[in-house]
C-alpha cells in the first residue's frame, strides 16, 4: 500500500446523497484506476485515468464520475448514492512503460449506503 | 470475448504440501498474464507476471506460475505451502484489443486456505 492512500477508509451514507472518494499517490505514476470489489463479482473496473484530465469508463461506470486535475489525485464521485453501490472501493496505480500493467493498490474504502 | 477463469472458488491444502491455484484465459494475440494476492482487509498485491520468454515465472514469497500456451493456462504454484499463504488470489490478463489494452481483465478469485 506504500505510496497510495485512500480517504475516507470507511463511510456510511444515505441513499440519494453524493459521495466523493479520494485516491492520492506519491509515486508520480501516470495511470490510476477505480475498482469496486463485491462477493461473487471479483474486481470490476469503474473508471480509469491515463493522465491529467484524461479519463475513460470501465465496465461498471453508471452512477459514477471521476476527475483528475493533478497527477497525484483521482477522485471518484457517486452522484446520488444507491444501496447497490455499497461495496469496497479500491484505487490502483501503474506507471507508463514496460511495467504499466503492474498495478499497485491502495488499502480500500468500505462504503455502506443505507 | 476476452476472459479469465479461475475454476475453483476455494482451495484447501495442508501446510508443507505443494499448492496449485488454477487460471485459464481467453484472449486473442499474445497474452500478458498476472497473479495478485489479497490478504484480509488489504488491497491487492502484485505477485508475478508473464510477458514473454521462459514459461516458468518466479515471483514474490516463493510463488511461481507456469504459462501453457496450448492449454491457455497460467497456474500459480508453490512447492511448500505456509499458513501465512492463506489469502484470496486473483489471476488477470491484459486486454489485447486497442480498446482495452490499458486495462486488466480479472478472474473472480480463488480463496486459498492452508491448514496447519
Amino acid at each position: 500500500d506504500a505510496g497510495i492512500t485512500q480517504s475516507p477508509r470507511h463511510k456510511v451514507t444515505e441513499t440519494g446523497t453524493p459521495v466523493t472518494l479520494r485516491c492520492h499517490q506519491t509515486e508520480n505514476h501516470r495511470y490510476m484506476y477505480w475498482y469496486r470489489q463485491d462477493p461473487g463479482h471479483g474486481l470490476r473496473l469503474i473508471h480509469y485515468s491515463y493522465g491529467v484530465k484524461d479519463t475513460d469508463k470501465g465496465e461498471v461506470s453508471d452512477g459514477y464520475s471521476v476527475s483528475r486535475s493533478k497527477t497525484e489525485d483521482f477522485l471518484l464521485t457517486l452522484e446520488s448514492a444507491t444501496s447497490s453501490q455499497t461495496s469496497v472501493y479500491f484505487c490502483a496505480i501503474s506507471e507508463a512503460g514496460v511495467r504499466y500493467n503492474e498495478q499497485f493498490f491502495g488499502p480500500g474504502t468500505r462504503l455502506t449506503v443505507l | 470475448a476476452q476472459s479469465v477463469a479461475q475454476p475453483e472458488d476455494q482451495v484447501n491444502v495442508a501446510e508443507g504440501n505443494p499448492l496449485t491455484v488454477k487460471c485459464t484465459y481467453s484472449v486473442s494475440g499474445n497474452p500478458y498474464l498476472f497473479w495478485y494476492v489479497q490478504y484480509p482487509n488489504r488491497g491487492l498485491q502484485f505477485l508475478l507476471k508473464y510477458i514473454t520468454g521462459d514459461n516458468l515465472v518466479k515471483g514474490s514469497y516463493g510463488f511461481e506460475a507456469e504459462f501453457n500456451k496450448s492449454q491457455t493456462s497460467f497456474h500459480l504454484k508453490k512447492p511448500s505451502a505456509l499458513v501465512s499463504d492463506s489469502a484470496l488470489y486473483f489471476c488477470a490478463v491484459r486486454g489485447t484489443n486497442a480498446g482495452n489494452n490499458r486495462k486488466l481483465i480479472w478472474g473472480l478469485g480463488t480463496s486459498l486456505a492452508v491448514n496447519p
